[in-house]
């Protein structure tokens, strides 16, 4: 089955310290992205990578860091995480960039305490 | 920038009725792309219908359909014959035809069909 999978759907962690959240699609899909959703502001963009080692910023960046080593991976990392990073997160890919629907993930909740 | 608007937070419809969901964007672009998905409460963000700007003809897919409006950038989705399971928060996204795909999304409209 075509799908993108994210691991953990869940999360609770402390503030600093460090954790990864995985993204992973089976579709050889060359442009991979992740998405914070915070209510009442939709999703918005955190990074983005349009193929293997290659990666850039979108709208919301700050605090976080990806890194695409592997094509059918896109991880995304919290190097000190902060209350203000609780949120829902989706990991989305497509075929390539420009015209391409995006498929999403189930999205991980994380809380940061 | 791009920015999409939403201005209706909340709506509901009756089982079997019909709903209109608004949404406008703004771009100085002139070929791009319009979404609406639909996140039920499962959280799951799903593709409802997609919107090619330099298309005239309005898309549908079964019960949905879109009133695309280029010049008054506007993209509104018509749900007809609104079933239960169609409650769930619906977001309109814009994306530029070239370079990057990022989308842009509206902060969504909940949707409740009544029974």
């Amino acid at each position: 089955e075509a799908q993108v999978t994210q691991n953990p759907r869940y999360l609770i962690t402390v503030t600093g310290k460090k954790l990864t959240v995985t993204c992973s699609q089976n579709m050889n899909h060359e442009y991979m992205s992740w998405y914070r959703q915070d209510p009442g502001l939709g999703l918005r963009q955190i990074y983005y990578s349009m193929n293997v080692e290659v990666t850039d910023k979108g709208d919301v960046p700050e605090g976080y860091k990806v890194s695409r080593k592997e094509k059918r991976n896109f991880p995304l990392i919290l190097e000190s995480p902060s209350p203000n990073q609780t949120s829902l997160y989706f990991c989305a890919s497509s075929l390539a960039g420009g015209r391409e629907t995006q498929y999403f993930g189930p999205g991980t909740r994380l809380l940061v305490l | 920038a791009q920015t999409v608007t939403q201005s209706q937070p909340e709506m509901s419809v009756q089982e079997a009725e019909t709903v209109t969901l608004s949404c406008t964007y703004d771009t100085s672009e002139n070929n791009y792309y319009l979404f609406w998905y639909k996140q039920p409460p499962s959280r799951q963000m799903i593709l409802v219908i997609r919107q090619e700007a330099y298309k005239q003809q309005n898309a549908t897919e079964n019960r949905f359909s879109v009133n695309f409006q280029k010049a008054a950038k506007s993209f509104s989705l018509k749900i007809s014959d609104s079933q239960l399971g169609d409650t769930a928060m619906y977001f309109c996204a814009f994306m530029k035809h070239a370079g990057a795909n990022n989308l842009f999304f509206g902060t969504g409209t909940r949707l409740t069909v009544i029974p």
